[in-house]
């Protein structure tokens, strides 16, 4: 059974703060990785997509990929209230996405 | 250009009833997925399309669950003599295809409510 771990949370930072989300796999075979954003009643929305080991930066969000540790993480800087949602970390594996069950994060005014 | 599309946004049905829900991928988008997120629970795989075809039906929960696929596009999931723990939100997906790096799009969702 193809697993995704992510913590559940809630985790809550400060205005302005370093949101640090994490994601663990087991597929070791696994070349795709993907972040998305689910607001509260709202479906799924993909921020991020991630295939190569390393960083990958679009504006305030960066995507991280360790594939020897199968990890995965999204670092959210300056978070904002707006970033309040939950974040599903997703990962291909013999085609399909598997997703894990998605951080709460909370951003405080 | 135009996302993912579902309707209906709402159904609200009686214990017993068939429901089906409609789903219009985005134009050129190959590949439809079919997804189930009950309350507070995470992304549930239902079935995928591939064109019309659909090989990979490992997820629908029981013989009451069905889709079909016409002309490559739109998908309608149905299910039959529905019962209170269907109840969930039913999320359709699409991609350009299943390989590769190709990411998937969600569209708004059906929530469904079985009384």
């Amino acid at each position: 059974q193809k697993e995704v771990e992510q913590n559940s949370g809630p985790l809550s930072v400060p205005e302005g703060a370093i949101a640090s989300l994490n994601c663990t796999y087991s597929d070791r075979g696994s070349q795709s990785f993907f972040w998305y954003r689910q607001y509260s009643g709202k479906s799924p929305e993909l921020i991020m997509s991630i295939y190569s080991n390393g960083d990958k930066e679009d504006g305030r969000f960066t995507a991280q990929l360790n594939k020897a540790s199968q990890y995965v993480s999204l670092l959210i800087r300056d978070s904002q209230p707006s970033d309040s949602a939950t974040y599903l970390c997703a990962v291909r594996s013999q085609g399909n996405l598997i997703f894990g069950k998605g951080t709460k994060l909370s951003v405080k005014p | 250009g135009a996302g993912v599309s579902q309707s209906p946004s709402n159904k609200v049905t009686e214990k017993g009833k068939d429901v089906e829900l409609r789903c219009d991928p985005i134009s050129g988008h190959t590949a439809l997925y079919w997804y189930r997120q009950s309350l507070g629970q995470g992304l549930e795989f239902l079935i995928y399309f591939q064109g019309n075809s659909a090989p990979d039906k490992s997820g629908l929960p029981s013989d009451r669950f069905s889709a079909e696929r016409t002309g490559g596009s739109v998908s309608t999931l149905t299910i039959q003599r529905t019962q209170q723990e269907d109840s969930a939100v039913y999320l359709c997906a699409s991609s350009l295809s299943r390989t590769g790096r190709n990411e998937q799009f969600f569209g708004p969702g059906t929530r469904l409510t079985v009384l």
